[in-house]
């Protein structure tokens, strides 16, 4: 069974342009969650997707979507880029809330802003 | 809200010797779930071990075991025979019973020393 895949692994952007960042999550899986890592404020919740609605919403500004397709993949936007956006992107798989609690991680994606 | 506390920023130990990761909760909630994921340098986030509160019975996997406080809102890990592959960053991690988000500690770097 294939993990869950992110892409692109290392992106390089530059202030105030906007990236998508996107997020193949296991075969089956139809949740996906997107967790904001850096060195200050360790790994926070951006937002949970479940069969294409967004189920919750972390405490980051408006500039943070993303969205669920028909067939779970998920994407993730930041539009107008700032420095402080520079971290590790993770996105997380599982089944489904409540079902078999175990959330499978990809292995992100490495934003630099420049 | 739910938060997770990481006490112990850094720990090392010996290869061959026993260690154990602290790791504090508060939660309103009567019914959650506990983990501890495991990050090596290569940032792929791994499940090591998962407890539901509802069980009073500690879990175990392999070398890994956790000590299951609820009344005390603690929940531990111990890692036996330590390994040099053991030498990661380990998150204890809180969810609710229906959720699908994650509430991250800060973390401990362990490191395993031969």
């Amino acid at each position: 069974k294939a993990g869950v895949t992110q892409t692109p692994r290392y992106l390089i952007k530059t202030r105030g342009q906007q990236v998508t960042l996107s997020c193949s999550p296991i075969s089956g899986h139809r949740s996906v969650s997107w967790y904001q890592q850096t060195p200050g404020q360790g790994l926070q919740f951006l937002f949970e997707y479940f069969s294409e609605t967004q189920r919750n919403k972390g405490n980051f500004p408006g500039r943070f979507s993303g969205r669920q397709f028909s067939n779970s993949r998920s994407e993730m936007n930041v539009s107008t880029l700032e420095l402080g956006d520079s971290a590790l992107y993770l996105c997380a798989s599982s089944s489904g809330p409540g079902q078999n609690t175990e959330a499978f991680f990809g292995q992100g994606t490495r934003l630099t802003v420049v | 809200a739910q938060t997770v506390t990481q006490s112990q920023p850094e720990m090392s130990v010996q290869e061959a010797e026993t260690v154990t990761l602290s790791c504090t909760y508060d939660t309103s909630e009567s019914n959650y779930y506990l983990f501890w994921y495991k990050q090596p340098p290569s940032r792929q986030m791994i499940l090591v071990i998962r407890q539901e509160a509802y069980k009073q019975q500690n879990a175990t996997e392999n070398r890994f075991s956790v000590n299951f406080q609820k009344a005390a809102k603690s929940f531990s890990l111990k890692i036996s025979d330590s390994q040099l592959g053991d030498t990661a960053m380990y998150f204890c991690a809180f969810m609710k019973r229906n959720g699908n988000k994650l509430v991250f500690g800060a973390g401990t770097i362990l490191r395993v020393k031969s």
